[in-house]
């Protein structure tokens, strides 16, 4: 089955810089490869997605990159605001015979230091 | 606000008991999922559902259940309840039967005395 393995798992960085959080998985079958944000109390949060036919994708200033030959994905956050501070998940979406299901990351836990 | 609603927001009870989780799915969405959460195993898929059938299933257990209505809400079953099966539970809807943009409620906290 698919294994997602995500780094680092706390992070903090400077309000104003920059955050990575790299995501690697086991199955090249993989296809999608969303990214959610998890507030304390609340559900995961989608935050930006990218399919496996599209290596960079970007919205303000959230974005994501994809190597499929090396199989691994990261989230890049600029600027970096309070408000980032959350728990980041990546996931790895496997089509298996028609049994999809999505494997989540460990978690990140990133702290934006004022 | 994801337009998923998730009840009831907070369950305590004893090992052995049966708990029912209730979702309603956003307008318009056809796919419920079940995850569970717990600090040692993280977000884990337990079961999907396409407009009433089951449709891919993950690390459910046994004594777990599910199953859509056909006002397409969603209810999960946890019966013989042990002290590990304390979590937050979540769920999650989709449009379509791919797994793609899913949307989260706020989830159900189970805790098992």
């Amino acid at each position: 089955g698919e294994n997602v393995e995500q780094h680092p798992s706390t992070l903090s960085v400077q309000e104003g810089d920059s955050a990575v959080i790299k995501c690697t998985y086991s199955d090249s079958a993989s296809n999608y490869f969303p990214w959610y944000k998890q507030e304390l109390g609340k559900g995961p949060q989608l935050i930006i997605d990218i399919r496996s036919n599209v290596g960079e994708k970007k919205d303000q200033r959230i974005a994501v990159t994809l190597n499929k030959t090396a199989k691994h994905f990261s989230l890049h956050i600029t600027e970096t605001q309070p408000e980032d501070s959350a728990v980041y998940f990546c996931a790895a979406r496997l089509s298996n015979f028609g049994n999809e299901k999505l494997t989540f990351g460990t978690g990140t836990r990133l702290t934006i230091i004022p | 606000d994801s337009g998923v609603t998730q009840t009831p927001k907070h369950l305590i009870t004893a090992t052995g008991q049966r708990v029912t989780l209730r979702c309603s799915p956003r307008s318009g969405d056809l796919s419920v999922y079940w995850y569970q959460q717990s600090l040692d195993q993280g977000l884990q898929f337990l079961i999907q559902y396409y407009n009433g059938e089951e449709r891919a299933k993950g690390n459910i257990l046994e004594r777990f259940s599910a199953q859509q209505f056909p006002d397409l809400h969603s209810e999960l079953n946890l019966s013989s309840l042990e002290l590990g099966d304390s979590a937050l539970y979540f769920c999650a809807s989709s449009v379509g039967t791919q797994i793609d943009t899913q949307y989260f409620g706020p989830g159900t906290r189970l805790t098992v005395l």
